[in-house]
This record gives C-alpha cells, structure tokens and sequence, in this order.
C-alpha cells in the first residue's frame, strides 16, 4: 500500500520557520496537499504544491517538492500556527486512492 | 461560506451500526464528491468512501461488504451507514467535500468521535 512517512513533531520558536517533510518514493508525481488540524476543529487545507494559495490561507505557508520529499513551509511561525499537520496525496493505484500521511504535531516554543 | 455540521451519537455497541449525518449549508451540493473518512486512535487518516453529488458511491474495499453512504440533495444531508461495528472502528469520523480527484478536500466537518464499546 502506498504510505506517506511524516515526522511525529516538530518544534519551533515564534518567528522561525517550521518545516515538515512528508516522504514516498514516487512523490515527486503526485499533487500533494496539506492540512491544519486544531483540537476540536474541522481540519483546513493550508497549501498546495501546484495550486494558487486557498482562500484565507496568509502566504507565510507554502508547499513544494524536491525529489521523494514534499515540504510544507511555514514562515515567521506564530503562537497560532500550533496544530496537528497532515499530508494527503491521490494514488489512483491503490485500493485507498486517497492517502494521508500520520500527521506531524508542531509545537511552537 | 459552505459549512458541513456532523450529527451522530458518539458510542456505538459491538456488532450494531454506526450512522452519522453531515449537513451541508451554503454551496452547492452539485459537482462534488461528499466523503467520509476517520482517523483511529494512533493512525493516520483513511479515507472510507464518497458519494457523487448523482448518488453513485465508491467505497473503500476493505469496508466494502460493511458500508454505505447516501446523499439527499433536497435536506442537503449526506450519511454514513457502517454496520456489524467492532473496536476496531473507533475512531474520529470526518465528512469531506472534494471537487475532483487531485483536487484538496476543501471543507471538512467537525468530527465525531465515535467509540464502539458495551
């Protein structure tokens, strides 16, 4: 089955920037997404590597890929960038086209 | 702004079935896939199944022989049968809405916990 590999957490202090990886071999084909889940709220998308900003969304958070590797950026982190962050590609050759990756909490210092 | 409300109790006995209703409020119901999707406790998302805004379904084929999903277009309600529920179903359910298959899943409910326990 196809498997999107994120780092558990990630810590940063206000004003740095995060980074959270999400890993696959033949990621570099895919179209991947990225969403903010806060305690008790509906998850958001906050990015996409091949999409215009979602609405709402402020630019400090960007998506990209390098190689086997999708990144989700988040500059001049803030207190309320604190949340649960999780990959999500669609792999039409699995039996479960719609994949996400284990979710990554970050946690701003 | 397009809102999608969960309903649905929250503990569920073995062997019985789980129903959750999402309502969905401004948009349009037409031209999207409405999905479900959970997250166990410990695991990562999966994603269980849609139904298309004409009423056909795909579901996951692990799920497959347990699941249903239907779309009343005139309460704008999308719900969520799973049936002969174990422990092994407890999860946090999600209604989703996504426009294409490469497309991000633009609006997603709340959640709802769901436990199956006596």
């Amino acid at each position: 089955s196809y498997v999107l590999t994120q780092p558990p957490s990630v810590s940063v202090a206000p004003g740095q920037t995060a980074r959270i990886t999400c890993t696959e071999n033949n990621i570099g084909s895919k179209s991947v997404h990225w969403y903010q889940r806060k305690p008790g709220q509906a998850p958001i998308v906050v990015a996409s590597d091949d999409t215009d900003q979602p609405s709402g969304i402020p630019d400090r958070f960007s998506g990209s890929i390098s190689g086997n590797t999708a990144t989700l950026t988040i500059s001049r982190v803030e207190a309320g960038d604190e949340a649960d962050y999780f990959c999500q590609v669609w792999e039409s050759t699995s039996d479960h086209p719609w994949v996400f990756g284990g979710g990554t909490k970050l946690t701003v210092l | 702004q397009v809102q999608l409300q969960q309903s649905g109790p929250g503990l569920v006995k073995p062997s019985e079935t789980l129903s959750l209703t999402c309502a969905v409020s401004g948009g349009s119901i037409s031209g999207y896939y409405w999905s479900w999707l959970r997250q166990p406790p410990g695991k990562g998302l999966e994603w269980l199944g849609y139904v298309y805004y004409t009423g056909a379904t795909n579901y996951s084929p692990s799920l497959k022989s347990r699941i249903s999903m239907s779309l009343d277009t005139s309460q704008r309600q999308v719900s969520l049968k799973l049936r002969s529920v174990t422990a092994a179903d407890t999860a946090i359910y999600y209604c989703a809405r996504i426009g294409g298959v490469l497309d991000p899943f633009d609006f997603w409910g709340q959640g709802t916990q769901v436990t199956v326990s006596s």
